[in-house]
């Protein structure tokens, strides 16, 4: 059974980088499949944030593309978000999941981020 | 990229069916057979129902169904059960990129 646990900062500062690695188990993460970071603010929906693919190609939410950058490391069988220039806007769940065929099948148990000074 | 619009909330008693609807553009919903539905509980990981638009992971009840017309999809619940109270959430594809629903929350009576 695939397992993924994030793994990052609870707390950032306003104007400062949100780095969030998501550990994968059971599963190599160079095999094929894309790999997504998903959001969910406090009382709000579920935002996808963006997806990376072992191969090299990342596709981002154009509302987050200027400050968002997903990396994998295949050796660790990891990857990795940054989110530059944080803000309130920013205080989240952040979640990170497998896509395939363009649907999330499994997730991460989430991590709350929250941005204050 | 707009969230998809789903109801705010649907409600029915156990063993009644309810339906949510998840509308988007021809961007997203109507233009791609990549519709998906999540149910999410409060401080769990949400859980893939629906892939496909109409297609069921394995260890999903056949109580959950999907089907799109247009630029709306729907995801129905048959028989409703107390464990199905929960928040759903749809998702697309839309061309390089991935949108939720505003999702919807079902409450069991």
């Amino acid at each position: 059974q695939v397992q993924l646990q994030e793994s990052g900062p609870g707390l950032v500062r306003p104007s400062e980088t949100l780095s969030l690695t998501c550990i994968v188990s059971h599963y190599s993460i160079s095999k094929n499949y894309y790999w997504a970071w998903i959001r969910q603010p406090p009382g709000k929906g579920l935002e996808w944030i963006g997806t990376v693919y072992p191969g090299g190609s990342t596709y981002y939410s154009p509302s987050l593309r200027s400050r968002v950058t997903i990396s994998v490391d295949t050796s660790k069988n990891q990857f990795s978000v940054k989110l530059r220039s944080v803000t309130a806007a920013d205080t989240a769940v952040y979640y990170c999941a497998r896509e395939d065929r363009n649907a999330f099948d499994y997730w991460g148990r989430g991590t709350l981020v929250t941005v204050s000074s | 990229q707009s969230a998809l619009t789903q109801p705010p909330s649907a409600s029915g008693s156990p063993g009644q069916s309810v339906t949510i609807s998840c509308t988007g553009t021809s961007s997203d919903v109507g233009g791609y057979d990549y519709v998906s539905w999540y149910q999410h509980h409060p401080g769990k990981a949400p859980k893939l129902m629906i892939y496909e638009v109409n297609k069921r992971p394995s260890g999903v009840p056949d109580r959950f169904s999907g089907s799109k017309s247009g630029n709306t999809a729907s995801l129905t619940v048959s028989g409703l059960q107390a464990e199905d109270e929960a928040e759903y959430y749809c998702s697309s594809y839309a061309g390089s990129n991935n949108v939720f629903g505003t999702g919807t929350q079902v409450t069991v009576l």
